[in-house]
């Protein structure tokens, strides 16, 4: 059972490129969403989906963009890289409580992204 | 946006010690989670307890929704306890969706 898989686990961009980071996981959960944990500053929410073809942004969106065309991939695209942008990104998921409440989040083990 | 607090923001012990971390939120939270994330980076969860208490082996957890915090209790630490430990919480109505709100950690190391 692989969970939450990401991928490419280190990149190193220059200023201006675009690529995207890709998440998928095995556990067929509803609930996909990517953070950024940067020194000193915790893991902040980037964007978060709630099924297939439902996405929705979080506290720090801007110069990402996410789509969900399936249940198990949740790809995140950076358009034109920058500086700020450098960091550590995390996949996450988590599935709906048929009781209506939450569930653990699982985190995949992350990419680190350098941008130049 | 809801606040999380965690504290001691440093925590140095000796292995066999016992530890308490806290974590301060500043609204009512309908889902609470602890993780560690070890020295590779790993982010591990430990407990989903947006109330009452939980134990896991050496680790338990209490929250006091009503009170606002929560306690990660650490005891008979060992080597392997040591990295980050977040607290993270959502003060959505029901069903949170995955988003969480992050504290910004306690940095552990448990010295042989």
């Amino acid at each position: 059972n692989a969970g939450v898989t990401q991928t490419p686990k280190f990149q190193v961009l220059k200023t201006g490129q675009s690529m995207t980071l890709q998440c998928a996981q095995d556990m067929n959960h509803e609930y996909m969403s990517w953070y950024r944990q940067d020194p000193g500053m915790g893991l902040r929410l980037i964007h978060y989906s709630v099924g297939a073809g439902i996405t929705d942004q979080g506290e720090v969106p801007n110069g990402y963009n996410v789509s969900r065309s399936t249940t198990e991939d949740f790809p995140l695209r950076l358009l034109s890289a920058a500086p700020s942008q450098t960091s550590v990104y995390f996949c996450a998921s988590s599935y709906s409580s048929w009781t209506g409440g939450n569930s653990p989040l699982h985190f995949g083990n992350g990419t680190r992204l350098t941008v130049t | 946006g809801i606040q999380v607090e965690q504290s001691p923001p440093d925590l140095i012990l000796q292995e066999g010690a016992n530890s308490t971390l806290r974590c301060n939120f500043s609204d009512s939270v309908n889902n609470l989670q602890w993780f560690h994330q070890n020295p590779w980076g790993q982010l591990i969860n430990l407990f989903y307890i947006p109330s009452g208490t939980k134990q896991n082996g050496r680790l338990s957890a209490t929250t006091v929704a009503t009170e606002r915090y929560s306690l990660l209790y650490i005891s008979s630490s060992q080597t392997t306890d040591s990295g980050v430990y977040f607290c993270a919480v959502d003060d959505a109505g029901g069903t949170s969706y995955g988003k969480l709100t992050f504290g910004q950690g306690t940095i552990l190391t448990v010295h042989p």
